[in-house]
């Protein structure tokens, strides 16, 4: 099955630094990898995703990217504020057969953005 | 606001007490997802329904079961839980169709003493 490494585990930042977490997976059949954070007690929320078609995109301060060929997948953060401050997750996707689709989580970086 | 909604946010449960965790969603997403997630680690998906198929993953105990009685509603039945199924779950949704993004639940916090 899919296996998705993510590193660093822990992150921290100086407010209005630029932070990175990056991914690699393993299974070549992924076709989406999205984006979650996750404030503690909280569920995960959809921050931004990719497909395998595209390379790069881009919403506002959060970027990401992807390298099909080395099967890595990159969050980028930039002018990091206190309430970046979360845990990340990254997934790869593969869609089931009869509908829907499995995502597989890293292990999660925790961000924390020092004032 | 559509969305996905989970009851109760937090249960206590004694142990090998059968509990049902529930979860609604107003987005008309026909598969509905049910995700463990134990403290510190990311969430691991139990199984899945497509409109009324349910699939479950191959290394889900059998101590966990699931329903969907229609569209908007979901249930994660644990039968007899354990101390080891002390953990946060997730209900997720999405659309099958060329998006795949799933939508989460803000969870149900489950203790078992």
């Amino acid at each position: 099955g899919e296996n998705v490494e993510q590193h660093p585990s822990t992150l921290s930042v100086q407010e209005g630094d630029s932070a990175v977490i990056k991914c690699t997976y393993s299974d070549s059949a992924s076709n989406y990898f999205p984006w979650y954070k996750q404030e503690l007690g909280k569920g995960p929320q959809l921050i931004i995703d990719i497909r395998s078609n595209v390379g790069e995109k881009k919403d506002q301060r959060i970027a990401v990217t992807l390298n099909k060929t080395a099967k890595h997948f990159s969050l980028h953060i930039t002018e990091t504020q206190p309430e970046d401050s979360a845990v990340y997750f990254c997934a790869a996707s593969i869609s089931f057969t009869g509908g829907g689709n499995k995502l597989t989580f890293g292990t999660g970086t925790q961000l924390k953005v020092e004032l | 606001d559509a969305m996905v909604i989970q009851n109760p946010r937090y249960q206590v449960t004694q142990f090998g007490k059968p509990v049902t965790l529930s979860c609604s969603q107003t987005l008309n997403h026909n598969v509905m997802y049910w995700y463990q997630q134990k403290s510190s680690q990311a969430p691991k998906l139990l199984f899945h329904y497509y409109d009324k198929d349910f699939n479950n993953e191959a290394d889900t105990p059998d101590n966990f079961q699931s329903r969907r009685p229609n569209t908007s509603f979901c249930f994660l039945d644990i039968r007899s839980p354990g101390l080891g199924d002390a953990a946060m779950y997730l209900c997720a949704t999405s659309y099958t169709g060329v998006l795949h993004e799933q939508y989460f639940g803000p969870g149900t916090r489950l203790t078992v003493t």
